[in-house]
């Protein structure tokens, strides 16, 4: 059974500051993996999608790794700002189309 | 371009009463479409999830039942609800090419 893992669950950072979001998961037999934000709330918005056969994807100041034969993947958010303040989710994705969720990182972005 | 929607948006509902939350997708044909539900200070979980009309799968056994009458509809409901039905109800589609989930707004349920 696919168990998906988000370290830490709460992270605390001066603005400026780069930081990296872990997620791990423990069978590698993945269709993606996909990063998401969720602020206070409201809905969730995907961030990064990574297909299987991919290393990476990046988006602005977004950056997210995946190394499937490790179960390893992280988000790498490049000088940190207020608004970058959000849960950040973790989900992969099995062959049926469905999404198995981490448990998410708290980020605050301190002025 | 694809947009989602739910409503209503916000919901107060003394238990026992039924249920009826709607979403709707714009812009695609033929999607995937998930139920979730996030209760306060947990994760997300998989409700329900339809790869066509009339085609529902269940992940977990509750009060819960979904429909789908129509490609881009998608339904959650009951017939009474139970306390532990509170929560953030998130709806979501997928499609190709990646299956990229895309979410909706959300319902946030509370059940008195």
């Amino acid at each position: 059974k696919q168990e998906v893992t988000q370290i830490p669950a709460a992270l605390s950072v001066p603005e400026g500051e780069n930081l990296v979001l872990n997620c791990s998961f423990t069978d590698s037999a993945i269709y993606n993996l996909q990063w998401f934000r969720q602020d206070p709330g409201k809905g969730l918005t995907s961030l990064l999608l990574i297909q299987s056969s991919q290393r990476e994807q990046t988006s602005g100041r977004l950056n997210a790794s995946l190394d499937k034969s490790s179960g390893r993947s992280t988000l790498y958010i490049a000088a940190s700002q207020p608004g970058d303040s959000a849960t950040y989710l973790c989900a992969v994705e099995n062959s049926n189309y469905q999404l198995i969720w981490g448990a998410g990182t708290k980020l605050i972005i301190k002025p | 371009s694809q947009t989602i929607h739910q409503w209503p948006a916000t919901l107060v509902q003394p238990v026992g009463s039924p249920l009826s939350l709607e979403c709707t997708v714009e812009g695609t044909s033929n999607p995937n479409l998930y139920w979730y539900r996030q209760a306060a200070g947990r994760g997300l979980q998989l409700l329900f999830y339809s790869v066509g009309i009339g085609q529902i799968s269940s992940e977990v056994p509750q009060n819960l039942s979904a429909s789908r009458p129509q490609d881009r509809q998608f339904i959650l409901s009951s017939k009474k609800l139970l306390l532990s039905d509170s929560g953030f109800y998130l709806c979501a589609w997928a499609g190709d090419p990646s299956y990229e989930q895309y979410f909706g707004p959300g319902t946030r349920l509370t059940v008195t």
